[in-house]
């Protein structure tokens, strides 16, 4: 069973940082490019950012909302997904998400983590 | 960026009538669309993709339709637990887009 575990979420005031992460169970990690989709409470879905595979040099894309500030990682040997948050706003507050693309270039979300919440308040 | 038009932003429809969500996208997206049910408290539940094809376990009730820059998800028949927040989304171009989102509820 695949199974995406979110955690590290928490309160930050804004110009903070924070690291969360995802830990990836039952499917191959290594071989999955994986994204980061957030959504502030009550608000719609938005996509922040993406990693590919090793063959694809952990290539990566951000939104623009983000570019320049959030740096997602990754280790294949834990199966974990990483996003390191600098420079916090307000406007980052919301559920997080993992997600798994299906699909080696394209690829819909098959599956998703339950979410950790960041709070940038002062 | 490819934007994600979609609509109603809310609807109520009573028990076995069917309810139609439509997505129209901004440039033609070779069909890479997804739509997603999101219940309250919920991660979002991935329904189609590909536009038209059902995810494995979703009930055949749930449709999609479409091409090119519109597409349409369909419940033929609303259930008690279809109440939820549909979202469509374009995998096609970077950065990836999502629909404003539908929400369904029983008249």
């Amino acid at each position: 069973e695949v199974q995406l575990v979110e955690s590290g979420g928490g309160l930050v005031q804004p110009g903070g940082s924070l690291k969360i992460s995802c830990a990836a169970s039952g499917f191959s990690f290594s071989g999955s490019t994986m994204h980061w989709v957030r959504q502030a409470s009550g608000k719609g879905l938005e996509w922040v950012g993406r990693i590919r595979i090793k063959r694809d040099n952990y290539a990566t894309t951000y939104a623009a909302s983000v570019a320049g500030r959030f740096t997602i990682s990754r280790h294949d040997s834990k199966n974990t997904l990483y996003l390191q948050m600098n420079s916090l706003e307000t406007e980052d507050t919301a559920v997080y998400y993992c997600t798994r693309q299906r699909g080696y270039v394209r690829g819909e979300f098959d599956s998703w983590g339950q979410g950790t919440l960041v709070s940038v308040s002062s | 960026d490819i934007v994600m038009t979609q609509s109603p932003d809310s609807l109520a429809v009573s028990l076995g009538e069917r309810a139609t969500i439509n997505c129209k996208s901004s440039s033609n997206n070779e069909n890479y669309v997804a739509w997603y049910q999101q219940k309250t408290g919920q991660p979002p539940k991935l329904l189609i993709y590909w536009a038209t094809v059902r995810e494995s376990g979703v009930p055949d009730r749930f449709s999609g339709s479409g091409s090119e820059t519109d597409f349409t998800l369909t419940i033929s028949s609303l259930q008690a637990e279809d109440v939820a927040v549909y979202f469509c989304q374009q995998y096609f171009g970077s950065p990836l887009t999502f629909g404003g989102g539908t929400k369904v509820e029983i008249k």
